[in-house]
């Protein structure tokens, strides 16, 4: 069963704008990644957050983590064309250490 | 460094028969995984190895088998192939089992008819 669920399911923004995406989950986590698929390849990695960590940054990306509310959420500023892809939060927790995806936010960035 | 291979890209099976995905990683890593990627879903983990010697069950095991071979390659097998086994199959590795990120290839396309 999928644990974390993104929202919106779609996003359609121009280019240089920013993106914002939400990631809730049900229970208790130990991690939190962010993953980047490009139609027809496979997945790659953007970020992990850990349970104590409340934001992390990494170039135009800054995800924060909200473990009270069960939830994170992902910004690209500055959003280019090849930002187009779809975006899935994973979460890992004590008791199904496995990850488990999202169904993902489909991100269009418009030239 | 190739990082996570898969072969092959594309398959068809008729239903009930068999056939075997490959994967390899050139990363020295630990940890190996296989998932399946059903249209407008995540992804969700059929088998993993935690380290070499070591498989388990995922979420959705019915109907598959896996080998790990050796440290660098780790496979996925369907004995008797059903139409409900259609989908993409993407192969992982990562360090460590669990915290860590995963790096994917770039995923095997199997329709069974």
């Amino acid at each position: 069963s999928q644990q974390g669920e993104e929202d919106p399911q779609a996003l359609s923004i121009q280019e240089g704008e920013n993106a914002t995406m939400n990631c809730s989950y049900k229970t208790s986590i130990n991690n939190l990644q962010w993953y980047r698929q490009n139609s027809g390849r496979g997945l790659v990695h953007l970020i992990l957050i850990r349970s104590n960590e409340r934001e992390k940054h990494s170039g135009r990306l800054r995800v924060t983590l909200d473990t009270s509310k069960k939830s994170s959420s992902l910004l690209i500023t500055a959003s280019r064309a090849a930002d187009t892809a779809s975006y899935f939060c994973a979460t890992d927790d004590a008791s199904v250490p496995d990850m488990r995806f999202g169904a993902g936010t489909r991100l269009t960035v418009k030239p | 460094n190739a990082g996570v291979t898969q072969t092959p890209k594309f398959q068809v099976l008729k239903t009930g028969q068999s056939m075997t995905l490959q994967c390899a990683q050139d990363m020295n890593h630990n940890s190996m995984y296989w998932y399946r990627q059903d249209p407008g879903m995540g992804l969700r983990l059929i088998y993993y190895s935690a380290s070499e010697g070591t498989t388990d069950k995922g979420e959705v095991p019915n109907g598959y088998n896996v080998s790990r071979l050796n440290k660098r390659e780790f496979s996925l097998r369907l004995e008797s192939a059903a139409p409900s086994q259609t989908s993409v199959y993407f192969c992982a590795s990562s360090e460590a089992w669990t915290g860590q990120e995963q790096y994917f290839g770039p995923g095997t396309r199997l329709t069974v008819t």
